[in-house]
């Protein structure tokens, strides 16, 4: 069985510039969330999808920050324009119900904002 | 708000155990244990219900106890490949929070 599916794995940008990141979840998996880790620390949850639906995106800072699930498959998280504060690796996790629980984390994608 | 895991490191030798402890200030409705090695993603290792349930994962175990609001993961006759940083993550108000982890070096 496929794993969680991230891409870019790395990404270096200008600080202004806009960046995106696409996640393709474990096949089946209806709940998808997006979490950023920075360096030392735990993931920190930005945005949890069911399905199509985000369901929880209080911790996602809106003002630069977006992320789409069409047709509840795969995701994208933008930034837009991105911060030298963005710089962290972006993970995506999928799991089979809604609710909490065990998640399966992709890759990651290793954001450095110059 | 994330809790709070203790030690933040912790060196051991092959056979060794050890013990890490997460506590959260707020009420929980269940704890989750990952670990991740440098460079990769997460691993899901359990998730304890409240009940105070024990569960065991070869020879890594951990608790919950739901009065406390504080959950501990047993690492037994420590082996290399138990080597990683272990992040517990809480479970209440609908959200899942991780502490800042705690990193775990098993020698030979």
């Amino acid at each position: 069985e496929a794993g969680v599916v991230q891409s870019p794995r790395y990404k270096i940008i200008e600080k202004k510039q806009p960046v995106a990141f696409w996640c393709n979840p474990i096949s089946g998996h209806n709940t998808l969330y997006w979490y950023r880790q920075n360096l030392g620390q735990g993931p920190e949850l930005l945005i949890r999808y069911e399905n199509e639906e985000a369901v929880d995106d209080s911790q996602l800072p809106k003002d630069r920050f977006s992320a789409e699930r069409l047709k509840g498959v795969d995701s994208t998280l933008k930034i837009q324009p991105a911060e030298l504060g963005d710089s962290a690796v972006y993970l995506c996790a999928s799991s089979h119900a809604g609710g909490f629980v065990s998640q399966y984390f992709g890759p990651g994608t290793r954001l450095t904002v110059l | 708000q994330q809790p709070v895991q203790s030690p933040q490191a912790v060196i051991l030798r092959e056979g060794e155990d050890a013990v890490i402890n997460c506590s959260s200030s707020k009420a929980l409705y269940s704890v989750h244990w990952y670990r991740q090695k440098h460079g990769e993603a997460p691993v899901f290792l359990m998730i304890l219900l409240k009940g105070g349930e024990q569960k065991g994962h070869d020879k890594i175990s951990a608790s919950f106890n739901e009065k406390k609001q504080q959950s501990s993961l047993y690492l037994t006759a420590s082996q290399l490949s138990y080597s990683g940083t272990y992040f517990c993550g809480t479970e209440g108000d609908y959200k899942l929070s991780f502490g800042a982890g705690t990193t775990v070096t098993v020698r030979a």
